[in-house]
């Protein structure tokens, strides 16, 4: 069965410092990868995806992820975080024959100290 | 403009009542869904629709029945309630099959 497995439950991190939340997922076939992010009381909110191409992807707010196809992982980064991503943050896959079902990884919840 | 819009927001009710949650996505999209977001924030799917069509039905218990009268709308019929129905729900909505969907807010249902 497809899975997505994130490393961190809840990262704490002070302003300015840099970012990386671990994503590794388990599909053999030809996967799209995203991040989502869940702001307090807000709705889920793409941050940004992956098809194909450039394995390096920018997403809004200053985010990228990298997909490592030998790694099975799709982590994303951040130079320097700012106390307004304190947010949820979900990474999920999307296999390509399995009609937009989006399969999540547990979130992990970030929390940027001012 | 919202894009894709929940009512209720919020529900609480007792167990063994019936209750309904709408969904609207004022996108143009073709494909709509449904998500359960439990207590620990793991989120899983529930539904989907293709232009009224069910798509994806992951073994959800049949109290739980979605209805789609046109592509724009997905409501969320739940009978029966109980205790571990209790959970976000949330709608979305994508153009075709792609996992670049689009969220609503959330029904935070508590069953009590």
């Amino acid at each position: 069965a497809q899975s997505v497995s994130q490393h961190n439950h809840h990262v704490i991190l002070s302003e300015a410092a840099s970012l990386e939340l671990g994503c590794n997922y388990s599909y053999g076939g030809t996967v799209n990868l995203f991040w989502y992010v869940q702001y307090p009381g807000q709705h889920l909110q793409l941050l940004l995806k992956y098809f194909s191409g450039d394995p390096l992807v920018k997403g809004i707010k200053g985010f990228e992820a990298e997909f490592i196809k030998s790694k099975f992982s799709f982590n994303l980064r951040k130079p320097s975080v700012q106390w307004s991503d304190t947010a949820e943050y979900f990474c999920a896959v999307n296999a390509g024959n399995q009609g937009g079902k989006l399969i999540f990884g547990q979130g992990t919840e970030l929390s940027v100290k001012p | 403009d919202t894009a894709v819009s929940q009512t209720p927001k919020y529900l609480v009710t007792q167990m063994g009542n019936d209750k309904s949650i709408k969904c609207e996505q004022n996108l143009g999209h073709d494909t709509m869904y449904w998500y359960k977001q439990d207590s620990k924030k793991f989120l899983k799917i529930m539904f989907s629709y293709n232009n009224k069509e069910l798509i994806i039905n992951e073994t959800v218990p049949n109290r739980f029945s979605p209805k789609s009268p046109d592509k724009a709308h997905l409501n969320l019929h739940i009978n029966s309630l109980e205790l571990g129905d209790s959970a976000v729900y949330f709608c979305a909505s994508s153009q075709v099959f792609t996992g670049e969907q689009y969220f609503g807010p959330g029904t935070r249902l508590t069953v009590t």
